[in-house]
């Protein structure tokens, strides 16, 4: 069964320093997203990505935060000049066509910042 | 504004005992509610959702508008049900809909 894989699974970087974290969505699937959570927090929605144009944002997703599907199967958010509480788990996910509420998730990337 | 409430950091029953994971939810529209469970070292994935009115696992739920409430029901929990359920909710029908979690409910099936 097709599903979303995420590298690394884990990234540890300094403060300040860019971050480019990947995911591979199903490959029928249109629409893509970026969640976070934050240890011992919920699962915050960050964006969504629909077309090569993003579709939703959250408030989290500020400047520092970009989204690119560089080519026909990956999708990476990419933190400019990660702080310290940019710690967390990040998920990505995909939804098909037929059902683009439904999500299917990524194992997720930990990223610790220090 | 989309919220999802679970009141229950985490459930402890017994095997065979009967679960029930709360959920409400405040939205002003029509939502579409789902529930998505992690096992451990598990992704999230979809358990149900409503509008399919199954029962995955054994497990069930029904929206009910009027109390705003989507809670997640099993008759007899069984020890692999032991995992972190997530109550979610997704505002209209547009493309890209955010998902809105709740804080999730750790379930403890006890033998």
């Amino acid at each position: 069964e097709p599903e979303v894989t995420q590298t690394p699974s884990h990234q540890v970087t300094q403060m300040g320093q860019e971050v480019i974290l990947r995911c591979v969505p199903i490959s029928n699937h249109l629409y893509f997203y970026w969640y976070r959570q934050i240890l011992g927090q919920k699962v915050e929605f960050l964006v969504s990505f629909y077309n090569n144009e993003i579709s939703e944002k959250s408030e989290i997703f500020d400047d520092q935060f970009s989204v690119e599907r560089p080519d026909g199967s990956n999708f990476t958010l990419k933190i400019r000049s990660t702080k310290l509480e940019d710690s967390a788990m990040y998920f990505c996910a995909s939804s098909p066509p037929i059902a683009h509420n439904e999500r299917f998730f990524g194992p997720g990337t930990r990223l610790t910042v220090l | 504004a989309q919220r999802v409430t679970q009141p229950e950091k985490l459930l402890s029953v017994f095997k065979g005992a009967p679960v029930e994971l709360k959920c409400n939810y405040s939205y002003s529209g029509s939502p579409e509610l789902f529930w998505y469970v992690q096992y451990s070292r598990q992704r999230l994935q979809l358990l149900l959702r409503h509008i399919s009115r199954e029962s995955i696992k054994g497990f069930t739920a029904d929206l009910n508008k009027g109390e705003t409430s989507f809670h997640l029901k099993k008759p007899f929990a069984q020890e692999e049900d032991s995992a972190m359920y997530y109550c979610a909710l997704s505002g209209g029908t547009g493309y890209g809909n955010k998902l809105v979690f709740g804080a999730g409910t750790i379930l403890r099936v006890k033998s």
